[in-house]
């Protein structure tokens, strides 16, 4: 099957830093991809959708400032969380495929201190 | 149902049990549910894809029913093995919204010996 792989898999930064989260489809091109995240005990909820060679969608409530997406290639989505606080700190993954099946990446933890 | 929920929360059986859980979903605009797989510090591994009502598919010892008028699906394990151990997500698709999935909060699966 289809593999999406994302890096890095967790990450420690300090209040008030960026921090760039990598999310790529190495076996297929991928014209969208997904961001989501889930906080402890609830459902992955969908950020925002990843198009490449133009701006992303982003979900109602989702700070598009904050949350700084670049789908450069057909191969790779990039999240940047902009001036991270303790409240940003999660459980992000992303998703790239078809209508029919959408495979996901392994996920990143991101830890804001 | 405006959410996708699923039960039970957890489960707990030993090898060799079957066993079953739910996914109640939206009817309305319905366009297609989704089963995905997911083991600890991995990716979330697709099941199914299920789209029309009546449907039933099966994939080794692990199958799912879908009833699209009343929004619900099952999926079930026929002798669950620890490795089935997992947590197991439905995601409903709606008519009209572009391959957005909207998750559960999954059914976390333990199979001891």
């Amino acid at each position: 099957g289809a593999v999406v792989s994302q890096h890095p898999s967790r990450v420690i930064c300090k209040s008030g830093t960026s921090v760039k989260i990598e999310c790529r489809s190495l076996d297929f091109q991928a014209t969208t991809m997904f961001w989501y995240r889930q906080f402890p005990k609830q459902s992955l909820m969908l950020m925002a959708t990843s198009n490449e060679g133009s701006k992303a969608t982003y979900e109602q409530g989702v700070e598009k400032d904050k949350f700084l997406i670049n789908h450069a290639s057909l191969t790779l989505s990039t999240l940047t969380v902009t001036s991270a606080h303790p409240e940003d700190s999660s459980f992000y993954i992303c998703s790239a495929g078809t209508q029919e099946t959408q495979y996901f990446g392994p996920g990143t933890r991101l830890l804001v201190l | 149902i405006l959410n996708v929920e699923q039960s039970p929360q957890s489960l707990h059986v030993q090898e060799g049990d079957s066993t079953n859980f739910t996914c109640s979903f939206p009817s309305s605009n319905f366009y297609a549910l989704h089963w995905y797989r997911w083991e600890t510090a991995k990716s979330p591994e697709a099941l199914f894809v299920m789209t029309l009502n009546g449907d039933e598919k099966k994939k080794g010892r692990i199958s799912a029913t879908l009833n699209t008028k009343e929004g619900y699906s099952y999926l079930y394990i026929k002798g669950s093995q620890p490795e089935d151990s997992a947590t197991y997500l439905c995601a409903s698709h709606l008519t009209g919204t572009a391959s957005k999935l909207t998750f559960g909060t999954g059914t976390r699966l333990q199979v001891t010996l």
